[in-house]
């Protein structure tokens, strides 16, 4: 269960759009279609903004988008703004039955 | 509205057990897949356990399979986590989270304000 790997940061100014990368195994993100995405800002819980690879939960805008190919996730936020400044972080589903974490990229708008 | 509250969390020391437990109201607790994820402060998340909706199907990370024990009581709505045998790198903030799935886990869609647990001597 070793956790997916996403950059440590990634910057952008207001307006701009930006990609967080997530990479697994075939084990995981290669091989299911249970990708997530969570932001969290500090002191606070995590909150869904991505699952299924590319579906949104109600409430969350359609500025935040997700892919994936092979066994890369990417997260995808378009039309930058000050509040989406926050820790991001992936997840899928395994072979095990199990859930795996990626390390977590912090996004700042310049 | 889905309001999850954990409590339990505290100072223990090595090897010693602490439960946790996780009050769920504002929907279908049976229904649904619920989870404990672990956060140690300024570090990333760690999915430590999930539960099925029905109880029958229980899943640990390798970190804490043979000392965590995940179950619920649908009647109580709540979620719990035995935690025996800790260790200091148990030490973290514990949040229960509501999954998207009924049978295994997929995505939490609600997560709860988390609670400390500090495993120090």
């Amino acid at each position: 269960q070793s956790a997916l790997t996403q950059p440590a940061s990634v910057s952008g100014s207001p307006g701009q759009s930006i990609t967080i990368s997530c990479t697994g195994t075939s084990s995981d993100v290669g091989g299911f279609n249970y990708v997530s995405w969570y932001q969290q800002h500090p002191g606070k819980a995590p909150k869904l903004m991505i699952y299924d690879i590319t579906n949104r939960p109600s409430g969350v805008s359609n500025r935040f988008s997700g892919s994936k190919s092979g066994n890369t996730a990417s997260l995808t936020i378009s039309g930058l703004q000050a509040e989406d400044e926050a820790d991001y972080s992936c997840s899928s589903y395994t072979t095990t039955s199990t859930l795996v974490f990626g390390g977590g990229t912090k996004l700042t708008v310049l | 509205e889905v309001q999850l509250l954990e409590s339990g969390g505290g100072l223990v020391q090595p090897g010693g057990s602490l439960r946790l437990s996780c009050a769920a109201s504002g929907f279908t607790f049976s229904s649904y897949v619920m989870s404990w994820v672990r956060q140690v402060p300024g570090k990333g998340l760690e999915w430590v356990s999930a539960i099925s909706g029905s109880g029958g199907g229980t899943y640990y990370a390798d970190s804490v399979k043979g000392r965590f024990t995940i179950s619920r009581d649908s009647s109580k709505s709540t979620l719990y986590l035995q935690m025996n045998s800790l260790r200091a790198e148990d030490t973290a903030v514990y949040y229960c989270a509501k999954d998207l799935d009924v049978v295994m886990p997929t995505a939490m869609d609600y997560w709860g304000q988390g609670t400390l647990v500090t495993v120090s001597s």
